[in-house]
Parts: C-alpha cells; sequence; structure tokens
C-alpha cells in the first residue's frame, strides 16, 4: 500500500489568503508531482520535482508555487488564493529513472469564497 | 500537439466482458499506463505496456499497438466496484512526465 500523505483533505477559505497544502510520503520516491482536477475532468500537472532543491513548471499554468528541501516532503503554496483556484490538487510519487507507475495521496478539495 | 482520445462513458452489465479504448498522438513515446479513479478518490494504478501485445493481470488485460497509436483495457467478469473512471496516460519521454486522458466512466448494471 502506497504511504503518501495530504493534508488537508478538505479546505474552504476566503479570497486573497495563503495557503500551504501539505503533501508527503515515506516511500523514498525521488519525483514527486501536483496535479490539479476538477470534478469528471483530467488531471492536469501544474508542478513536478525530480530531487531535492529541483522543481519545474508542469503543463497547465498555476499561479502556485513549490518547495523540494526534503526528498519525502513536496509543499504547494498558494500566495493569495481566488475563487479560479478552486479544484482537487493531488499529489503523487514514483521511484527511479524509467517510467513507473506514480503512487496518489488522497487528495485536498480547495473551496475559494 | 499531444493528444490521448478515449470514450467519455461506456455502461456493461455486472459478470460481462469490457474493453475501453485510447488512442494517442504525442511527441515521443515512453510507455502506456491505465489507472483506475474512483468518483472522489484518488486514481490507483492497474498497468503499464511499453511493448507491443498483451499484458494479463488477473481480471485485467492491458493491449498496446505504438505504430498504431492505440491502446485498450480489457476488463472481465465485471462487478459492481469496476464502477469507475478508467484512465489512460501516456510517458513521453524519460523524465516520467506522463499526460492523462480525461477517462472513460464506465457504470455497471446489475
Amino acid at each position: 500500500e502506497a504511504d503518501i500523505y495530504q493534508t488537508p483533505r478538505y479546505l474552504v477559505i476566503g479570497t486573497g489568503k495563503k495557503i500551504t497544502l501539505e503533501c508527503s510520503q515515506t516511500m523514498g520516491h525521488d519525483k514527486m508531482y501536483w496535479y490539479q482536477q476538477d470534478p469528471g475532468m483530467e488531471l492536469h500537472l501544474i508542478h513536478y520535482s525530480y530531487g531535492v532543491n529541483s522543481t519545474e513548471k508542469g503543463d497547465l499554468s498555476s499561479e502556485s508555487t513549490v518547495s523540494r528541501i526534503r526528498t519525502e516532503h513536496f509543499p504547494l503554496t498558494l500566495e493569495s488564493a481566488r475563487p479560479s483556484h478552486t479544484s482537487q490538487y493531488l499529489c503523487a510519487s514514483s521511484l527511479g529513472q524509467l517510467p513507473r507507475e506514480q503512487y496518489f495521496g488522497p487528495g485536498t478539495r480547495l473551496t475559494v469564497t | 500537439g499531444q493528444n490521448i482520445d478515449q470514450p467519455t462513458e461506456m455502461t456493461a452489465t455486472e459478470g460481462a466482458i469490457v474493453q475501453i479504448n485510447c488512442t494517442y498522438q504525442t511527441s515521443g513515446f515512453n510507455g502506456l499506463f491505465w489507472y483506475q479513479q474512483h468518483a472522489g478518490e484518488a486514481p490507483t494504478f492497474l498497468s503499464y505496456n511499453v511493448l507491443d501485445g498483451l499484458e494479463e493481470k488477473g481480471r485485467f488485460s492491458s493491449f498496446l499497438s505504438r505504430s498504431k497509436g492505440y491502446s485498450y483495457l480489457l476488463l472481465k467478469e465485471l462487478q459492481m466496484k469496476d464502477s469507475a473512471s478508467y484512465l489512460c496516460a501516456v510517458s513521453t519521454n524519460r523524465d516520467d512526465k506522463i499526460i492523462f486522458g480525461k477517462g472513460t466512466r464506465l457504470h455497471i448494471l446489475p
């Protein structure tokens, strides 16, 4: 069973607030990812990391930022939340150089009012 | 551009067999994944194909034809718990970044 955790699971917050979504994995995976998914829609990659101090933007433009100071931790920050940021945010990780399956966390459902 | 196509929805009967197709056009190919996602939950890995042919894993099988840019997921002996979305995803290069299709929502009728 995959050991990847996200907190909070649900968050309702007002416009303009700064928020950080937490993601941690205990599998020693070097690669980590953040996806955004609206209900019934496809997953969009917004950030990824190949290891400590490595971060890249994904295919979907996002106003969020990420950091990777420790292998196991990959937090995502929104400096000023807006209603357009309302979505589900999924964190994932994978191991190794070759394409491998990604293990997903349970997700954070964010609502910005 | 990059494109992954799969049917939006399918319906099948408990105990039957269903085939979910996926076609892709990507710049580079380094493997194709199938994931299952129940409503409100995270995706879970089902299969990975990098060479042409059929991979069987219990009730689920996945097929790949790289020359045709085509894959399918075959589900046998359908159970009610198989009602979910099935996501086709392609790895386009060696760095393990993958592109997801929109998913096929499968409804199982008793």
